[in-house]
């Protein structure tokens, strides 16, 4: 499995562009990366996939560079409602048993 | 059909009580997963089915836990003898059999043990 790092939290402000990295040094070859948001009292709702390069989809953009070791998942212009968890995963792209990890708290402030 | 419902969405037990969720997952998923998730954590896996096959069970799910999904549609998780360790949200998902489709969570289901 591939170990995961991201920050614990971050703040930021309406209107910002909110960018979280995760490091997953050890993915393998066949590995896709996703991103999960979680608010409170609620099941985790899918954001984005991706395996190389840029992924852009109508809610954020996914950033992972040619050797895959890292990637940016990138909110654009956030709003109060974005406060939430924000995992980020590595495995099968259907992967049946999701790993999570703990997640970045990200808090976005008026 | 707009998505996973689990039920209850709140559940308060005294310890050694038995209790049983229940996960609707979207229709014709032909997959269904169960996971726990303690507070400030994120989600666990717990089990899941292929239809009414159960194809893997964690480690975490222990004698006292039992997950089924007779008809392959929806699915119980049931809990024996419950301990206070035992507190946490319990979610469902879901998924389609195609590749590359993501699971589906549902709204999970708060247990407390006092």
């Amino acid at each position: 499995l591939a170990k995961i790092t991201q920050p614990i939290s971050m703040d930021s402000y309406e209107g910002q562009e909110v960018n979280i990295t995760c490091s997953h040094n050890n993915i393998a070859t066949n590995d896709y990366i996703t991103w999960y948001q979680q608010f409170p009292s609620q099941g985790p709702r899918f954001i984005i996939q991706g395996y190389k390069t840029k992924v852009t989809n109508e809610v954020a953009s996914l950033f992972i560079p040619a050797d895959r070791k890292s990637s940016t998942l990138s909110l654009p212009r956030v709003s109060l409602s974005d406060t939430a968890v924000y995992y980020c995963l590595v495995g099968k792209a259907a992967g049946n048993k999701l790993t999570f990890g703990g997640g970045t708290r990200v808090l976005v402030k008026p | 059909d707009t998505g996973v419902s689990q039920n209850p969405r709140h559940k308060i037990t005294k310890r050694g009580q038995n209790v049983t969720f229940r996960c609707d997952p979207i229709s014709e998923h032909n997959r269904l997963y169960w996971y726990r998730q303690t507070l400030g954590q994120g989600p666990e896996f717990l089990t899941y089915f292929q239809n009414e096959a159960q194809l893997e069970k964690s480690r975490l799910l222990s004698d006292r836990f039992s997950a089924e999904r007779p008809k392959g549609s929806f699915s119980t998780l049931e809990i024996q003898r419950t301990e206070q360790g035992d507190s946490a949200m319990y979610l469902c998902a879901s998924r389609d059999r195609e590749a590359g489709e993501t699971q589906y969570f549902g709204p999970g289901t708060r247990l407390l043990v006092l």
